[in-house]
């Protein structure tokens, strides 16, 4: 059972452009929507987690700056600029109701994004 | 701060042979661990997890015990098979930090006949 929708799937971005990526969760039992980076290297980061609507944070890390928002319940945006090297970004969910178990990721099927 | 160590970027086995991947990790806060597998083009998946010290955990043939005494989560599995070559992930919970796992640098693992 998929429970999370990540599209682009691929996206060719020109250097210096914007690109936007959206995430949509489709069970609403594993609110708690984050943001992972995989690098060139298959490094695993951490990014974001946006638990209600409206939230929004930004950042940089080395190589793309980040802005994310939770639009909705079921609704999860990025928006990655300034990227100098290519990435996967991963949408995940989790259902938050402890740190322990409740904090089992799952993963969306991820956008890979390639500069060009 | 929180960190977590595989020893290991590749290991490459033979079919049929025991596979041990280490996993060792710091934490200040109370210990969730999980061991994540990446398949080629596809997204991490859950393998296993555990929090409860000295309790085998078992999961599609692999198992992971954890040690708090050793700070270590090693999976292990008796016999290698072609379709386990992939990518495994350990990972630790950040303490009261939902949806937030940090993430070990990761262990390509290659089964070959």
């Amino acid at each position: 059972v998929t429970l999370l929708e990540q599209n682009p799937r691929w996206r060719l971005v020109p250097r210096g452009q914007a690109v936007n990526l959206r995430c949509i969760l489709k069970n609403s039992q594993y609110p708690w929507m984050s943001w992972y980076q995989q690098d060139l290297q298959k490094q695993l980061q951490w990014l974001f987690t946006l638990r209600s609507p409206g939230d929004k944070e930004v950042k940089s890390l080395p190589g793309a700056d980040y802005l994310a928002t939770r639009v909705t319940d079921t609704e999860l945006r990025l928006q990655v600029a300034n990227m100098s090297q290519g990435r996967t970004l991963y949408c995940t969910c989790s259902a938050g109701t402890g740190v322990d178990s409740g904090n089992t990721l799952y993963f969306g099927e991820g956008s890979r994004l390639i500069v060009v | 701060g929180d960190s977590v160590t595989q020893t290991e970027g590749l290991v490459t086995l033979t079919e049929g042979l025991p596979v041990m991947l280490n996993c060792t990790y710091q934490t200040a806060y109370s210990t969730f661990l999980f061991w994540y597998v990446q398949h080629l083009n596809e997204a991490p998946k859950l393998l296993l997890k555990s929090s409860t010290d000295n309790k085998r955990t078992e999961h599609q043939g692999f198992h992971a015990t954890l040690h708090k005494s050793s700070s270590s989560f090693h999976l292990q599995k008796s016999s290698a098979q072609l379709s386990d070559s992939a990518l495994y992930y350990c990972a630790l919970s950040e303490g009261s930090a939902l949806g937030r796992l940090h993430f070990g640098a990761g262990t390509q693992l290659i089964v070959i006949p």
